[in-house]
């Protein structure tokens, strides 16, 4: 099993730019999970999908930041205007919801700096 | 929503001695509760989880309680190694696979 597969791995950008993060879940595996890392803030959950659907974005810090998936293998956050204070370190997250393995899997991130 | 405190925010020991990291959470709904370790710069994996119906859960060197009637629970290292030095973050929810909210971890650094 390759795991949860995000890309790009580093991304810098200048301000204003529209910036684009994909992710991979693991295969069969029903929920999905965005969250943001920095040394101020944390772990924070972002915004979470169950069967493509999304579920809660309260985390979603305003209207630069939206979320999709358009089916089971794949999803994309977008920030545009992307601004220096979203950089951080951008985690997705999978798991199988419902079906006994529910531990959320990690991707390897990726490391957001906007100039 | 669910607030989760984790204390203390950095712990240093020597290699050999017992670490402990505690965590309290708000919701009483909250029923699973995961620990991950995170080393630096890689990602946040899972090392052991603890379910309500549970007090006790122990693997190997780690172990965790969990009291949930004043809504804490802790994390448990022995005998640490210096692969042990990473943070530590707790974390909690309504069932396994739903929305985590974590706490802020724990910087464990393990001196030889």
């Amino acid at each position: 099993d390759a795991g949860v597969i995000q890309s790009p791995r580093h991304e810098v950008t200048e301000m204003g730019q529209e910036v684009t993060l994909r992710c991979k879940p693991i295969s069969g595996h029903n929920s999905l999970f965005w969250y943001r890392q920095t040394m101020m803030r944390g772990l924070e959950l972002l915004i979470y999908f169950n069967n493509n659907v999304p579920i809660d974005d309260s985390g979603m810090p305003e209207d630069r930041f939206s979320a999709k998936m358009p089916n089971a293998s794949f999803s994309t956050l977008k920030i545009q205007p992307s601004e220096p204070r979203d950089s951080a370190v951008y985690f997705c997250a999978s798991s199988s919801r419902g079906r006994g393995e529910e531990t959320q899997y990690f991707g390897p991130g990726t490391r957001l700096l906007v100039l | 929503g669910e607030n989760v405190e984790q204390h203390p925010s950095t712990l240093s020991v020597q290699e050999g001695d017992s670490a402990v990291i505690k965590c309290t959470y708000s919701d009483s709904a909250s029923n699973y509760f995961p620990w991950y370790k995170q080393e630096l710069g890689k990602r946040p994996q899972l090392i052991i989880d603890i379910r309500s119906n549970v007090g006790e859960k122990k693997d190997q060197r780690i172990a965790v309680t969990l009291n949930k009637t004043a809504k804490h629970f802790s994390l448990h290292i022995t005998e640490t190694q210096p692969e042990d030095s990473a943070v530590y973050f707790c974390a909690a929810s309504r069932a396994a696979g739903n929305k985590l909210t974590f706490g802020g971890g724990t910087r464990v650094l393990v001196k030889p």
